[in-house]
Formats: C-alpha cells, structure tokens, sequence
C-alpha cells in the first residue's frame, strides 16, 4: 500500500516571502499521479498542482511549484510571494495509475498548516 | 460551471440513528468518491462509484454505504450512528473513473451526540 508523510505540521512564512513544503512517499509503482491541495478554514479542499510521474519536468501554476524527484520519491511545494490568502492546511495526495483497476483512491499525508505572517 | 455541491452542510445527530449525505458532482463528471476527516484519522478514503456501480471500497465498517443514480448523484448512508463518526465527509468528482484529478465540494460536517 502506498503512503504519504509530511514531516512538518506547521509552517510560518513572511508575507511576500518564499516557503517550501515537504512531502515524501512510499510505492512500488513507477506511474503514478501527486498532488498539492489546499484547505482553508472554510474546509474546501482546493486543488493547488499536480504533477504526473511520468514527466521529469516540475509542475508550476503561478506562484506555486514543486520539486519532484521520483527517485527520492520526494514531492515539495514551493510558494512564492506568500500571500496572507495562502494561509491554510496543505495535503499532498498520491493516486495509483489509472490502469491499477479499482485502486485509484486518493491517499493523503496529514498536512503542514502554513500561518502567514503580515 | 458549477462546482460540487454537497447537502447538508451541517448536521446533528444522536448515537444509534442513521444519517444521508448527498453528494452533486461537477456537471459532465461521472465519478464520485467520498472521504472522512477527522482530527485523529485524517483523510481516508471511503468510496468510489461511477456509473451507479461501486468500484472501490475504503476500509470502513458495513454502516457506512452509498449509492450513485443515473444522474451521478450520490448518497452515502451511515446507520446505527457512534460518537467516532463525526467528521467532516467530503465528496469529490472526477471526469470519469479512475481520472486523475478529483474535484472536492465543500464538505458535510456531521457530529453525532
């Protein structure tokens, strides 16, 4: 079975400055799909990045980035410019291949709360 | 277009009774899967229907069922209530089964007393 850890529980950053959050995980897939979600305190699950295994090229969407290393089977996110708006819980999520039948489940690490600090 | 939408938003229920959470997927969406959120448990992952048929199963107890209809609505029911089943259930949609991306709505917040 596939795992998720996050090693930090929570994070703090200067607004404007730049943040990095840790995620590593366990498989013995070689394709398979991450991802960066957000909860606020509304406790809507926000999708953040994705990034598929099978590219080498690190996903980015506006400010935020990861750092993929599939060997390390590591998965950070990066944040820059912090806003006081990215305050909230971050889950990195795993899910199998789409050709492993039936196991498609998201698995989820559980979470870094990241405070912004004005 | 509409995101997933998910009733009610909170609920109250006593031990022993049974509870419905309904679940609308994104339009176009086929697949539903559902989640439990707890402070101790985290997220884990209850089930996934798409086409009215469950396809994958999480490891919770036989209380715990859904059901998907024609439309892709989906309903899961928890009877026999215990305190441990309050949580925030969410729902998320998926383009077809087994897609990639799951969209989350915004969750059912139950506590059982």
């Amino acid at each position: 079975a596939q795992t998720v850890t996050q090693s930090q529980p929570e994070m703090s950053v200067q607004e404007a400055e730049t943040v990095t959050l840790s995620c590593t995980y366990d498989t013995s897939e070689s394709d398979y799909y991450l991802f960066w979600y957000k909860q606020p305190p509304s406790r809507q699950m926000i999708l953040v990045i994705r990034q598929e295994a099978y590219k080498q090229q690190n996903a980015t969407e506006n400010r935020f980035s990861v750092n993929f290393q599939k060997a390390a089977k590591s998965f950070s996110l990066k944040i820059s410019d912090s806003q006081l708006g990215d305050a909230a819980m971050y889950f990195c999520a795993y899910r199998s291949p789409l050709s492993n039948f039936g196991n498609e489940k998201l698995t989820f690490g559980t979470g870094t709360r990241l405070t912004i600090i004005p | 277009k509409a995101g997933v939408t998910q009733t009610p938003r909170y609920l109250i229920k006593t031990r022993g009774q049974q509870v419905t959470l309904s679940c609308s997927p994104i339009s176009g969406h086929r697949s539903v899967s559902w989640y439990q959120q707890t402070p101790g448990q985290g997220l884990q992952f209850l089930f996934e229907y798409f086409s009215e048929t469950q396809r994958n199963k999480g490891n919770f107890p036989g209380r715990f069922s859904g059901r998907q209809f024609s439309n892709s609505r989906s309903e899961m029911n928890v009877s026999t209530l215990e305190l441990g089943d309050s949580a925030l259930y969410l729902c998320a949609s998926s383009l077809e089964a087994g897609s990639e991306t799951q969209y989350f709505g915004p969750g059912t917040r139950l506590l059982v007393l």
